[in-house]
């Protein structure tokens, strides 16, 4: 069974580059979070949401509760945006999308 | 410096022994979890406490065991029970259930 899913599983782009990572997910939430995890392992949360869209430089969330659907957009994206984007669903309990890989390249 | 940390970065593991991972917070957080994570897939919940002295089984506890006997600590122990034990280990801490959770930075369990 799978709760959430992202979409896509890899993604390489030049910097500069509007990046968008999506994430669908199929169970009732009470927030969904963004992390980032790093080529070394470590995880950090970026964006928790239950409604509407948040921003951090250039980073950008957003959320539509109906549909069950989130997005991730990084905007002006450089090399050290690459890492792994999860998307994580707080219900009962978390539930971890696989994640999406992201590259930039110089 | 607040923060979560985890101890060893790597450890080894002979079949057959059991391994005790650290993981220690000064965030004065009330919740911890232990997640796995292995290539391709999603982190997946061992263990979590929601307070001292109590915590419940997550999805894949069989082989594991924890204990937390104060707000800061809550160990994880591999047991030879682990069939697969492989893997990156990875704890967090957060004020409340299942809120936003601070991960520290890992343990890579190797079993030779």
């Amino acid at each position: 069974k799978n709760e959430v899913e992202q979409s896509p599983q890899n993604l390489t782009a030049q910097e500069g580059e509007f990046i968008t990572i999506n994430c669908s997910y199929s169970v009732g939430i009470s927030a969904l979070h963004w992390l980032q995890q790093h080529p070394g392992g470590g995880i950090v949360s970026l964006f928790m949401l239950s409604s509407g869209k948040k921003k951090h430089g250039r980073l950008i969330a957003t959320i539509n509760i109906q549909e069950k659907h989130s997005s991730l957009h990084i905007t002006a994206s450089h090399p050290r945006d690459s890492a792994v984007y999860i998307c994580a669903l707080a219900g009962n309990q978390f539930y971890f999308g696989t994640g999406t890989s992201l590259t930039v390249i110089p | 410096d607040g923060g979560i940390t985890q101890s060893p970065k790597y450890l080894f593991r002979k079949e057959g022994q059991n391994v005790t991972l650290s993981c220690e917070q000064n965030l004065n957080h009330d919740a911890m979890y232990w997640y796995r994570q292995d290539p391709g897939q999603g982190l997946r919940l061992i263990y979590y406490s929601q307070i001292v002295n109590d915590f419940q089984k997550g999805d894949i506890a069989e082989g594991y065991s924890v204990s937390r006997e104060k707000k800061e600590s809550f160990p994880l122990t591999v047991t030879s029970a682990q069939k697969n034990p492989t893997a990156f280990y990875l704890c967090a801490s957060s004020i409340g259930p299942w809120e936003t959770q601070y991960f520290g930075p890992g343990t890579r369990l190797l079993v030779l």
